[in-house]
């Protein structure tokens, strides 16, 4: 079945360095979301991206989609301690069923 | 809009009872989904379901484990004599149809334990 990897598996960064988190897969990629889940907490949905190449921002995160939609990737920048927690990508496969990536989790020290 | 409501928050069950598991999704919702997940590890999937019907479900073991939608009331997944593996944190999410750019709300999940 497909898998979708991500790394690092775990990334410890300085309050106010960047981090980012790479999503790569085998298969090509059908739409990619991603998500964070704080530590004990729930898995929030954060974005999606469609097209080939598509860059998002929300505030201090980039979000990319390669060109060959096999990978995507999720950049933050200046992090905070409250960006602590685990990012994953997910494919949707076209359809409504996700695929969920191995995750990156963030630990920001002061 | 209440979200995904999940319960109880944590359960505690002895090795061969019935665990059974709730999820409420969102009101407008029609799809369903349950996912597993180990400590330090990732989501994994279970089963996709909407109302009265399985539509995958790929991800579930093939004994013990089953899951329901009926047309009125919560989904259910229920796991029968459970074993110490069943411990995880079971995950039930509710979404529109995603190719609108939807992404799924996901419940507080349910914390099993199993002694």
């Amino acid at each position: 079945g497909q898998q979708v990897m991500q790394i690092p598996q775990y990334q410890h960064v300085q309050e106010g360095e960047d981090f980012t988190t790479y999503c790569n897969s085998s298969t090509t990629l059908s739409n990619i979301q991603w998500y964070k889940q704080r530590p004990g907490g729930h898995p929030v949905f954060l974005i999606q991206l469609v097209k080939s190449g598509e860059v998002k921002k929300q505030k201090r995160l980039t979000f990319q989609f390669g060109e060959a939609k096999k990978n995507s990737s999720l950049h933050i920048t200046a992090t905070q301690t409250t960006d602590v927690g685990t990012y994953f990508c997910a494919d949707t496969g076209g359809g409504n069923k996700l695929t969920f990536g191995t995750g990156t989790q963030l630990k920001v020290e002061l | 809009n209440a979200g995904v409501m999940q319960n109880p928050r944590h359960l505690v069950r002895r090795r061969g009872q019935e665990a059974r598991l709730r999820c409420s999704p969102v009101k407008g919702h029609s799809h369903v989904y349950w996912y597993r997940q180990l400590p330090e590890e990732g989501l994994k999937f279970m089963v996709y379901l909407q109302k009265e019907n399985i539509i995958d479900e790929s991800g579930m073991p093939k004994e013990r484990f089953s899951a329901e939608f009926p047309k009125e009331g919560p989904s259910i997944l229920r796991i029968q004599q459970v074993v110490r593996g069943d411990s995880a944190a079971y995950f039930c999410a509710s979404s529109r149809a995603l190719d609108r750019g939807y992404g799924y709300t996901f419940g507080s999940g349910t914390r099993l334990t199993v002694v």
